[in-house]
């Protein structure tokens, strides 16, 4: 079983639809990604948080340590938030590297 | 001016040659990364590299080997390629090891033929 799993792992909705992607993870961590992979192949960081709640735009993400997960909210949706979208996690006490979820296939309809 | 620059975009080659993919960085980051996509899109880290020392090496062959010529840089060398090489391979750069926020190359695309 990998140490971050993602729901779900494809999602598909309309246009203004309000979406939540979610990641769970098994280690404890001192700072959490979201990624978002663009069809092109691209990566870029949304987010990096170690608690509560951060927002940029219409994303929204939030953390809850005690329950060892996160959501990626997309309030309005618009097709051009088709991508898929990657939770990681830096483990904590000196682990320098990213471990990564499966990711999540997020297809946005007109 | 892009931030993490990689060469090249595609890589296609036959197997047992050798390959090198190029990446650099000009944001003033003192480590750099080298990942690899699979088929199904799963990101793993192979290595990382903090001021041209290297600080992860995760379970990789021996066939691969980077090579940090300064912090700007990092390279990736792979040796007789395989066919399981082929996947997408991404540098990326940040401030510091460790919990800081990474910056993507575009990717490399390798298909061993």
């Amino acid at each position: 079983k990998n140490e971050v799993e993602q729901s779900p792992q494809n999602l598909t909705a309309q246009e203004g639809e309000f979406i939540t992607i979610n990641c769970s993870y098994s280690v404890g961590i001192s700072a959490l990604h979201w990624l978002q992979q663009h069809p092109g192949g691209g990566i870029v960081s949304l987010f990096m948080l170690s608690s509560g709640k951060k927002k940029h735009g219409r994303l929204i993400a939030t953390i809850n340590i005690q329950e060892k997960h996160s959501s990626l909210h997309i309030t309005a949706s618009h097709p051009r938030d088709s991508a898929v979208y990657i939770c990681a996690v830096y483990g904590r006490g000196g682990a320098q590297k990213l471990v990564f979820g499966q990711g999540t296939r997020l297809t946005i309809n007109p | 001016d892009t931030a993490v620059s990689q060469t090249p975009k595609y890589l296609v080659t036959q197997m047992g040659n050798d390959k090198s993919i190029k990446c650099e960085q000009n944001l003033g980051h003192d480590t750099m990364y080298w990942y690899k996509q699979d088929s199904k899109k799963f990101l793993k880290i192979m290595f990382s590299y903090n001021n041209k020392e290297l600080i992860i090496n995760e379970t990789v062959p021996n066939r691969f080997s980077p090579k940090s010529p300064d912090k700007a840089h990092l390279n990736l060398h792979i040796n007789s390629l395989e066919l399981g090489d082929s996947a997408v391979y991404f540098c990326a750069s940040s401030f510091r090891a460790g919990g800081d926020i990474q910056y993507f190359g575009a990717g490399t695309r390798l298909s061993v033929l």
